[in-house]
């Protein structure tokens, strides 16, 4: 099983909401990434899990939250974003320690902000 | 830093005829080379990578890569193209400054095959 799940696919959300995009994977992989990807733009590293402890924060404003609660699951919770916040959020996995592994991208979350 | 460069936004081909995509890349030490394909408002699929050795790597779907050291390229090739390839490609590589846990991506290329 080579498969990221993202959910959900699509979400429209206003500025006052609270909401939380889901990632899972079960590759065992223990190095987890939020990427964020505007349109006809390479994805943009938002945060990296390293055996479910954040590694890196890429400066991202504090209206996004990752969270990492095991090893195979990745949510991010979103609260008070911006309409520029509309993108498409990707999650992907690997495995952790080894600079020669390749990531597996899940299908995204296409966000609208309004 | 490690970067990578697409030199070229947009590539058009004939179906059936081989196709190239470019990539440039700068980095400190080995590189860890990567292609991925994103079909339209979809995630990135992994094509192929190198690592070290054999400098022609082949991948997914009939994709291949060849790595010159001296030009530090990884152009990613495909003998004859399919109208299914057009999508978007991003060449990616391992930024060895955090750990190796980040990929920085080329802005990538559009690649049009056309029947």
């Amino acid at each position: 099983d080579t498969e990221v799940t993202q959910t959900p696919k699509h979400l429209v959300m206003g500025m006052t909401n609270k909401k939380s995009l889901k990632c899972e994977q079960h590759m065992g992989h223990r190095a987890m990434y939020w990427y964020k990807q505007k349109a006809k733009k390479p994805p943009e590293l938002m945060f990296v899990y390293s055996y479910e402890k954040l590694s890196i924060n890429e400066s991202v404003p504090s209206r996004f939250s990752p969270e990492c609660p095991n090893s195979s699951l990745l949510n991010l919770h979103l609260h008070a974003l911006q309409p520029e916040d509309s993108a498409l959020y990707l999650c992907a996995s690997s495995l952790a320690g080894r600079g020669s592994a390749e990531a597996f991208f899940g299908q995204g979350t296409r966000l609208t902000v309004v | 830093a490690q970067s990578v460069a697409q030199p070229e936004d947009q590539v058009n081909v004939a179906e059936g005829n081989p196709l190239t995509v470019k990539c440039t890349y700068s980095v400190s030490g080995n590189p860890y080379l990567f292609w991925y394909v994103q079909y339209p408002n979809r995630g990135l699929q992994f094509l192929l990578k190198y690592i070290t050795g054999d400098n022609l790597v082949k991948g997914s779907y009939g994709f291949e890569a060849e790595f010159n050291k001296s030009q530090t390229s990884f152009h990613l090739k495909k003998p004859s193209a399919l109208v299914s390839d057009s999508a978007l490609y991003f060449c990616a590589v391992r930024d060895m400054g955090n750990y190796g846990q980040n990929f920085v991506f080329g802005p990538g290329t559009r690649l049009s095959v056309l029947p």
